[in-house]
């Protein structure tokens, strides 16, 4: 079974552009999370999205959207860039929402000039 | 509000010796918790979760920790590390009282260094 896939890999932009990162879930996996991570904030989470809805968000400004296709598949915006998105962006996905395995992709290294 | 600390940010400990990785949580509830590893350049892998029941949990690699409601603490043990085992290591609660699993607060994580 093919695992948590993420495009692009890496990613540089510049201050004021947007991005958009997607994730693929592993077949038949309905819940997708975003995560942020920096080195000095850590693991933040950023979204969460189960059958196209999202369920839970975390605590980031309205510049970071996502959505979740009938597929599955999952994208999440940034709009009007700034130096402190540069990060990894993790995406994770589940079976279910409670007590299965929550398995990671490899992430977005995204770089902000 | 949940959290999660982990005092220790960098281990180093030499092949083949014990390793024992501290989590503290704060949580107003039945925690779900877990403990991650990442390799440099790669994503988490999961290697034990807890939900209920037996305290002493089991995971991949060798791994097992232990849920101490007392102590609010749910700590990584390994007997005989190995150099693969060099990593960053991650504990997490479920932030949704509902027990979702997709809304993760992680610590700071501990990077374990090994020595041969």
């Amino acid at each position: 079974k093919a695992g948590v896939t993420q495009t692009p890999r890496y990613l540089i932009k510049t201050r004021g552009q947007q991005v958009t990162l997607s994730c693929s879930p592993i077949s038949g996996h309905r819940s997708v999370s975003w995560y942020q991570q920096t080195p000095g904030q850590g693991l933040q989470f950023l979204f969460e999205y189960f059958s196209e809805t999202q369920r839970n968000k975390g605590n980031f400004p309205g510049r970071f959207s996502g959505r979740q296709f009938s597929n599955s598949r999952s994208e999440m915006n940034v709009s009007t860039l700034e130096l402190g998105d540069s990060a990894l962006y993790l995406c994770a996905s589940s079976s279910t929402m409670r007590t299965e395995t929550q398995y990671f992709g490899p992430g977005t290294r995204l770089l902000v000039l | 509000a949940q959290s999660v600390t982990q005092p220790d940010i960098h281990i180093t400990v030499s092949e083949g010796a014990s390793l024992e990785l501290r989590c503290n949580y704060s949580y107003g509830a039945t925690p779900y918790l877990f403990w991650y590893v990442q390799s440099p350049g790669q994503g988490l892998q999961l290697l034990l979760k807890y939900f209920s029941g037996d305290t002493l949990v089991q995971g991949i690699k060798g791994f097992e920790a232990e849920f101490k409601r007392s102590q609010s603490s749910f700590n990584l043990r390994k007997p005989s590390v190995h150099w693969s085992d060099a990593a960053e290591y991650f504990c997490a609660v479920g932030a949704d009282y509902g027990g979702s699993q997709g809304n993760l607060i992680f610590g700071k994580g501990t990077k374990l260094s090994v020595k041969p």
